[in-house]
């Protein structure tokens, strides 16, 4: 039973480039989010979605994108890298009212 | 938005002694959880609350739901080593329809000196 995956673990960016956070779980969870940690402070939601082909804003957005074409998939794409997305991204899931499971993190690096 | 006040930010302990860290709203939550995050890993989930004024315990970790609902406190009991790491307290709302949102505080980071 993996949980939540995330992928990649590490990643370094130049500014102006764009990527891709993978996050995918297998225990059949509506409800997915993402959060964004940053050093000595707690979780921020970017995004959150409760169901396939449905996806809202959280408290932090700008400058993501998601789309959650499947129960299992929730990626999280940055358009166009600044340096202030560097920080830790955490991909979580739950099913509905019930404390949410996390994946283990990307790490990413803004140069 | 809604705002948690975690406090300590930090601790320095001795094992074997005991740890109570605590977080505090302006706003109400329907549900309270305690999470501890190891380095490199994701938050990891101890002890979810449900009920204002309930009293949960999940092996030495006690955590209670404040009857006010804007308040919840977690202890460590006998700490050990294997206790560092950073605890975070989370606050739960059902703002409407299927939206259930987390509010998180900004850590407690634990010490525990052998």
């Amino acid at each position: 039973n993996a949980g939540v995956t995330q992928t990649p673990k590490f990643r370094i960016l130049k500014i102006g480039q764009s990527m891709t956070l993978q996050c995918t779980q297998d225990m059949n969870h509506n409800y997915m989010y993402w959060y964004r940690q940053d050093p000595g402070m707690g979780l921020k939601l970017i995004y959150y979605s409760v169901g396939a082909g449905i996806t809202d804003k959280g408290e932090v957005p700008n400058g993501y994108n998601v789309s959650r074409s499947t129960t299992e998939d929730f990626p999280l794409r940055l358009e166009l890298a600044a340096p202030s997305q560097t920080s830790v991204y955490f991909c979580a899931s739950s099913p509905g009212q019930k404390p949410q499971h996390f994946g283990d993190g990307t790490r990413l690096s803004i140069l | 938005g809604q705002q948690l006040n975690q406090s300590p930010q930090s601790m320095f302990i001795q094992e074997g002694e005991d740890v109570s860290m605590n977080c505090t709203s302006s706003s109400i939550f329907n549900t309270w959880l305690w999470y501890k995050q190891d380095p490199g890993e994701g938050p990891v989930l101890l002890i979810a609350l449900y009920k204002a004024g309930e009293l949960t315990s999940n092996g030495r970790l006690t955590a209670q739901f404040g009857i006010t609902r804007k308040d919840s406190f977690l202890n460590i009991s006998a700490s050990i080593p294997s206790d560092v790491g950073i605890y975070f307290c989370a606050g739960q709302i059902h703002s409407g329809g299927s939206n259930y949102k987390l509010t998180f505080g900004k850590g407690t980071l634990l010490t525990v000196n052998p």
